[in-house]
């Protein structure tokens, strides 16, 4: 059973910078998973951010940007806002029509 | 405005069945693969399964696999989720999304919430 892994939480100050990773218990993450980003706050359905590694999806500000670190997907916020602060979930497609959510992150903006 | 509704969701006894309806609105539901995705109270997100443009593929994540039957039609811009032999893990609002492209799912419904209790 494939794990796609998130850190469970973070913190980060008004207008600092926080980068989350998705990653695989097993394997590297690359683009060939095209990792996508979604960002949710509390009784919200989710709402796209990034899209095939670093395609920032309509209306979403530049502060929010994708990219591979390393062996993981990451997003990284830069200059973070108060609004902020939610669940984010990195979403990978395994191939032959399966695709596999992170556990999650839920990021604090304190 | 692209949307998408769902509905048919309500509290169901384990081992009952449940079919959940997902409208689309201001785009042709045809174009677009399309996909359910649940979330537990209170837990992450978790796909569940996906629908080519036409029908003609299908598949489902393996904790719903052989029990969920993902459909559409493509005439009434609907698609559904027969859910059979509900669990208690079950439990969740499902969302229906539309794929724009790979892993990315643009736009989703509010959710619809579906309860399996005795």
């Amino acid at each position: 059973q494939t794990v796609v892994t998130q850190e469970p939480s973070f913190s980060v100050s008004p207008g600092g910078t926080v980068t989350l990773t998705c990653g695989l218990r097993s394997g590297s993450v690359s683009t060939n998973y095209y990792p996508s980003w979604y960002q949710q706050t509390p009784g919200q359905a989710p709402r796209t951010l990034i899209y095939n590694t670093n395609s920032r999806s309509s209306g979403v500000p530049d502060r929010f940007s994708g990219s591979i670190l390393g062996n993981k997907a990451a997003l990284t916020i830069t200059g973070a806002q108060a609004d902020d602060e939610s669940d984010y979930y990195c979403v990978l497609y395994m191939g032959s029509g399966i695709y596999v959510f992170g556990s999650g992150t839920k990021v604090s903006v304190l | 405005q692209v949307q998408l509704v769902e509905s048919g969701g309500g509290v169901v006894q384990p081992g009952r069945s449940l079919r959940l309806s997902c409208a689309a609105s201001g785009f042709t539901l045809s174009s677009s693969p399309m996909h359910w995705v649940r979330q537990a109270p209170g837990k992450g997100l978790e796909w569940v399964a996906v629908i080519s443009h036409d029908g003609s593929n299908k598949y489902y994540a393996d904790s719903v696999k052989g029990r969920f039957t993902i459909s559409r039609d493509n005439s009434k811009n609907t698609l559904y989720l027969q859910m059979n032999s509900l669990r208690v893990e079950d439990t969740a609002v499902y969302y229906c999304a539309r794929e724009t492209y790979l892993a990315w799912f643009d736009p989703w419904g509010q959710g619809t919430l579906v309860t399996v209790s005795s």
